[in-house]
Formats: C-alpha cells, structure tokens, sequence
C-alpha cells in the first residue's frame, strides 16, 4: 500500500520559504507524476504543481516564478518550496501521486496534509 | 485558466436519496475529470476518473458522466458514509483547476 507523508515547519514567517517534503513509502518513485495541492482553511483546492520522477516540472502561474519543485529518487521523496510567502499562503499543503503514470491522471493516493501557517 | 464551476453548492438529502452534482467546465475538457470526495480533516478520495470510470474499490451507487464542458456524478442511494464536500477537477489544461466543491449534508 503506497503512503505518502508530508513533513515540515507548520509555522512559516512572512517574506520567508515555505519547505516541504514529501516521502513515499510502500512503493517507488519513479516512473509516476506527483503533486502538492494545498487548501486555505475552509476553502478549495488549488493546484500547485508536479514534478515527474525524473524531474520534469510543471507548476501554476497563479504562483508566478515562487515555486520551486524537486526530487530526490534515492530517498524516495520529492519537495516543495514556495519563497516569499504571506498570509495568503496559510493552507493545508497536501502531496498526491498521479495514477496510471500520466501527468493528465488524477491523485490516487495522497498524504494526510499538513496545515502550514505563515506568520510573524 | 479552465474554470470549473459546481452546481449546488450544498445539498440537504437523507439516507437512501438520489443525489446528482454537476460540473461546468468554461471551455471543452474532452473527459479529463476527476470526482473526488472529502471529509473533514481528511484528504480527499479519488472516486471517478476519465469522467466515467469508477475507481477501483468505490461502490457502484456513483456514477458519473459527460463529456466536453457538462458532466455530472450521482449517487444513486445516498449512505451515512457518504455525508461529505465533492469536487471535481479538469486536467485537460494547464493549471488543473478544481471546482468549488459540493457539500453533501444530512437532512
């Protein structure tokens, strides 16, 4: 059964980086998309962007250039940092994994989230 | 950006109702939607993709259909586990976007 588990600071200061990273266990990496997604309490969800396992990005330009989306194959983990956060950034930041190894194909197994913060 | 519009965006049924969210897209996805349901504090579920095909282990009681910029997700007889927000997404075209979501709750 693939787990996923997202892990950082929960409390980010504005104007700093918000670092996540994501670690998959009960399966690999590789030949499969990822992707954060994150939800302001009480809202939707947004799209952040994905990263393929051999380190083809793509990310939302609502987010313009502040995302930054990398792997790491031999830890089984991928990351995300997002620069120059506010208070707008204050969101449940899920990790998920694309099925059916497409970038096109929805999340089929996502991480429990985690709430980050972002304030002085 | 594709934007992806639910409709209602709450409903009131009880156990054993027909219940039916539709999705509108604003420009032409083909079938690239997902449903997705989420219960409080949880990550959302995968329930349909390709906006027609059942996830493997989701019941049979949802559905879903369309294709182009309207589709729509039943469940055919609404369960107690059932009570939750839905929402779809398109992955036709960058950004993927989701819809607002559709909170499902107890009569």
């Amino acid at each position: 059964q693939v787990q996923l588990q997202e892990s950082g600071p929960g409390l980010v200061k504005p104007s700093e980086t918000l670092s996540l990273t994501c670690t998959v266990s009960g399966g690999s990496i590789s030949g499969y998309y990822w992707s954060w997604i994150r939800q302001p309490p009480g809202k939707g969800l947004e799209w952040i962007g994905y990263i393929y396992y051999s380190g083809t990005t793509k990310h939302n330009p609502s987010l313009e250039s502040r995302v930054t989306i990398s792997v790491d194959t031999s830890k089984n983990q991928f990351s995300l940092k997002l620069s120059s956060v506010t208070a707008a950034d204050t969101a449940v930041y899920y990790c998920a994994r694309h099925g059916s190894r497409a970038s096109s194909s929805p999340y089929d197994y996502w991480g429990q989230g985690t709430l980050i913060t972002v304030s002085s | 950006d594709t934007q992806m519009t639910q409709s209602p965006s709450s409903v009131s049924a009880s156990v054993g109702d027909r219940v039916t969210i539709t999705c509108r897209a604003s420009q032409g996805i083909d079938n690239w939607l997902a449903w997705y349901h989420q219960k409080p504090g949880k990550a959302p579920k995968l329930l349909i993709s390709s906006a027609s095909t059942l996830q493997s282990g989701v019941p049979s009681r949802f559905s879903g259909s369309g294709s182009g910029t309207f589709f729509t997700l039943t469940i055919s007889s609404l369960q107690p586990e059932d009570f939750a927000t839905y929402y779809c997404q398109q992955t036709n075209s960058f950004p993927w976007t989701f819809g607002q979501g559709t909170k499902v709750e107890i009569k």
